[in-house]
């Protein structure tokens, strides 16, 4: 079993959509949950961090973990064309201060 | 925010040559940094953690003699891609951890060996 997996989509949805991006885990040791977004061709950018478990809202954005089922979700309200991108989830530490990446799914919101 | 700066963002090289990347912590100091690689459609492949002042650890089924890595300073570390070969081609990306609050990515390097 992977440690961290993801729907790789691709997702597509219109402008104005309520998108639902989640990623499962299997360590329960867990304690950091992140979802990062990622341009073509750009590096990985830090969008939401929580610890444990609970909801954390960012304006459009809500992260939820549920470490009792060990799944993570990120919400995007009135999704806009500019999300267009491929989103990671990642979870950790395992050992030392490495985190482990979900393959990232491609996200298209169309106008 | 923390920025993590990376360079060069494109290279381009000959097969048999080296190639050297830099990642530096611009506004803070980072004591340990990862360097990850990427190819199309798949997620971020730890390849290494590089620690200032010591050897770097890395992951099972990366050639360290290939992939040399440097932390001189607390906000410079150096991937040197040794030998290139058309394989070798990849995104490469640098982050630096910012203790419990994640990794602060670079902004990635697109190599191509030809």
């Amino acid at each position: 079993q992977k440690e961290v997996e993801q729907d790789p989509g691709p997702l597509s949805v219109p402008e104005g959509a309520i998108v639902s991006l989640n990623c499962t885990y299997s360590n329960s040791a867990f304690q950091y949950f992140m979802w990062y977004r990622q341009y073509s061709r750009k590096g990985p950018e830090l969008l939401m961090y929580t610890y444990s478990s609970g909801n954390k809202e960012d304006g459009r954005f809500t992260a939820q973990v549920d470490k009792s089922s060990k799944y993570i979700s990120l919400f995007i309200r009135d999704s806009q064309p500019s999300d267009s991108a491929t989103y990671l989830c990642a979870t950790g530490p395992n050992y030392g201060q490495n985190f482990v990446f979900g393959p990232g799914t491609r996200l298209s919101v169309l106008p | 925010g923390a920025v993590v700066s990376q360079h060069p963002s494109r290279v381009i090289c000959k097969s048999g040559t080296s190639v050297k990347i830099e990642c530096r912590s611009l506004d803070f100091q980072a004591t340990t940094m990862f360097w990850y690689r990427q190819f199309p459609k798949q997620s971020l492949m730890l390849m290494a953690t590089s620690n200032e002042g010591s050897k770097a650890t890395y992951e099972q089924g990366v050639e360290k003699d290939k992939f040399l890595i440097n932390h001189a300073s607390l906000t410079l570390s150096t991937l040197t891609v040794t030998s290139a070969h058309p394989e070798d081609s990849s995104f490469y990306i640098c982050s630096a951890v910012q203790g419990a609050d994640g990794y602060t990515f670079g902004s990635g390097t697109r190599l191509t060996v030809v």
